[in-house]
């Protein structure tokens, strides 16, 4: 079974400034996909960014992009110009025939 | 993009009732919907995943008979909390996986709060 480690239950940051999520996970799958989720005060979850293992480059989505390390099994996401509205829960999930996700990070953005 | 939508999106019963919430794919037909339970500042667990016509498949603690997930079209899932107790009270999320494009992307429903008195 797959297992994903989100080592950070909460971390801060000053807005406009620059943030990194980690995330590690293990299978013994060598194809399978990796995704950043958001879930807001809402609870509406959000995709953020999504990683297919068999690409070596980045993935990255505007402000958001991620640090794919394959070898490592390293999947962190790393937020420039943090905004406001980036403050919620951030999921990491592993994807192969259903997802698992992480523990979660909650994000504040500090005025 | 693709539409998920997920009623009620509160509830709130008595001990010993059932209830039962609903997941459509409003713009795409979905072979697999998957269900998630999410306790306070907790993750998404998922509980079972339903396939279109056959029967669901629950992880492994989750009580089939209590749960009771039907997939009876391509574009709805139900997930039935049987004789609701307590400590069954949770947010409880859907997704679909759409039938056709790529396997791994899944949309979600805007979850529903389960409260049991």
């Amino acid at each position: 079974a797959q297992t994903v480690t989100q080592s950070q239950p909460e971390m801060s940051v000053q807005e406009a400034e620059t943030v990194t999520l980690s995330c590690t996970y293990d299978t013994s799958e060598n194809n399978y996909y990796l995704f950043w989720y958001k879930q807001p005060p809402s609870r509406q979850m959000i995709l953020v960014i999504r990683q297919e293992a068999y690409k070596q480059q980045n993935a990255t989505e505007n402000r958001f992009s991620v640090n794919f390390q394959k070898a490592a099994k390293s999947f962190s996401l790393k937020i420039s110009d943090s905004q406001l509205g980036d403050t919620a829960m951030y999921f990491c999930a592993f994807w192969r025939e259903k997802l698992t996700f992480g523990t979660g990070t909650r994000l504040t953005i500090i005025p | 993009g693709a539409v998920v939508s997920q009623h009620p999106s509160r509830v709130i019963c008595k001990s010993g009732t059932s209830v039962k919430i609903e997941c459509r794919s409003l713009d795409f037909q979905a072979t697999t919907m998957f269900w998630y339970r999410q306790f306070p500042k907790q993750s998404l667990m998922l509980m079972a995943t339903s396939n279109e016509g056959s029967k669901a498949t629950y992880e492994q603690g989750v009580e089939k008979d209590k749960f009771l997930i039907n997939h009876a079209s391509l574009t709805l899932s139900t997930l039935t909390v049987t004789s609701a107790h307590p400590e069954d009270s949770s947010f409880y999320i859907c997704s679909a996986r759409p039938r056709t494009g790529r396997g791994e992307k899944l949309f979600f429903g805007s979850g529903t709060q389960l409260s049991v008195l």
